[in-house]
């Protein structure tokens, strides 16, 4: 029931185009939901958040849409650059600090 | 402003050894997170410090330990070594223990492989 699953587990996707990570999760007791991004050899950073009373939330060209209903939420990349090839995961937290439990990650390939 | 500094970056030790792996955090931020990375476990939640004071710790077995320092560093040392303990340790620091208020920067991490 902690577990949180992400798909798909690599996405190639044309300079331009819109890449979009999906996960679901079965804790209810689940509320803040982060993104973030890994390049290799380095540490993961945050990209973005949402808590589960808002349905959107947008930043830049990255969005995370949530379904409260369906447990489910996902990261839309617009206009996705070569330079967002990188791991994403997206990750759910109960409690308060910083113990998140991550998806297995997606790793995102844009090609030129 | 300095990042997240772990050190060393990479260790090599065998079977049945301990070892001891330090996070230096970003200067002011008082929570320090470990976890785990690990090509089939993923990222996996260790324990959390914050003013010296473990808050939350991961479904790890005692072998994995941490503490934290007064200056906010933190330290995590794993005894008796497993094959299985081979992973990146990372550490992550925000300023204050509150999710949604700060960021959590990760640094770099420590690769360790045991053999």
């Amino acid at each position: 029931q902690q577990q949180v699953k992400q798909s798909p587990q690599s996405l190639i996707v044309q300079k331009g185009g819109i890449s979009i990570i999906n996960c679901a999760y079965e804790n209810t007791a689940f509320d803040y939901f982060p993104w973030y991004q890994q390049f290799p050899g380095k540490g993961p950073a945050l990209l973005i958040a949402i808590r589960p009373d808002v349905s959107e939330k947008k930043e830049g060209r990255f969005t995370i849409s949530f379904n409260k209903s369906a447990k489910q939420f996902s990261l839309h990349i617009m206009d996705s650059q070569p330079g967002d090839s990188a791991t994403y995961f997206c990750a759910a937290s109960s409690n308060y600090g910083q113990n998140f439990v991550f998806g297995p990650g997606t790793r995102l390939s844009v090609l030129p | 402003k300095a990042g997240v500094t772990q050190t060393p970056r990479y260790l090599i030790k065998t079977r049945g050894q301990q070892v001891t792996l330090s996070c230096s955090p970003i200067s002011g931020h008082r929570s320090v997170s470990w976890y785990q990375q690990t090509p089939g476990q993923g990222l996996q939640f260790l324990f959390e410090y914050f003013s010296e004071t473990q808050r939350n710790k991961g479904n790890f077995p005692g072998r994995f330990s941490g503490r934290q320092f007064s200056n906010s560093r933190s330290e995590m040392n794993v005894s008796t070594l497993e094959l299985g303990d081979s992973a990146l340790y990372l550490c992550a620091s925000s300023l204050v223990w509150d999710r949604e208020r700060n960021e959590q920067f990760f640094g770099p991490g420590t690769r360790l492989t045991v053999l």
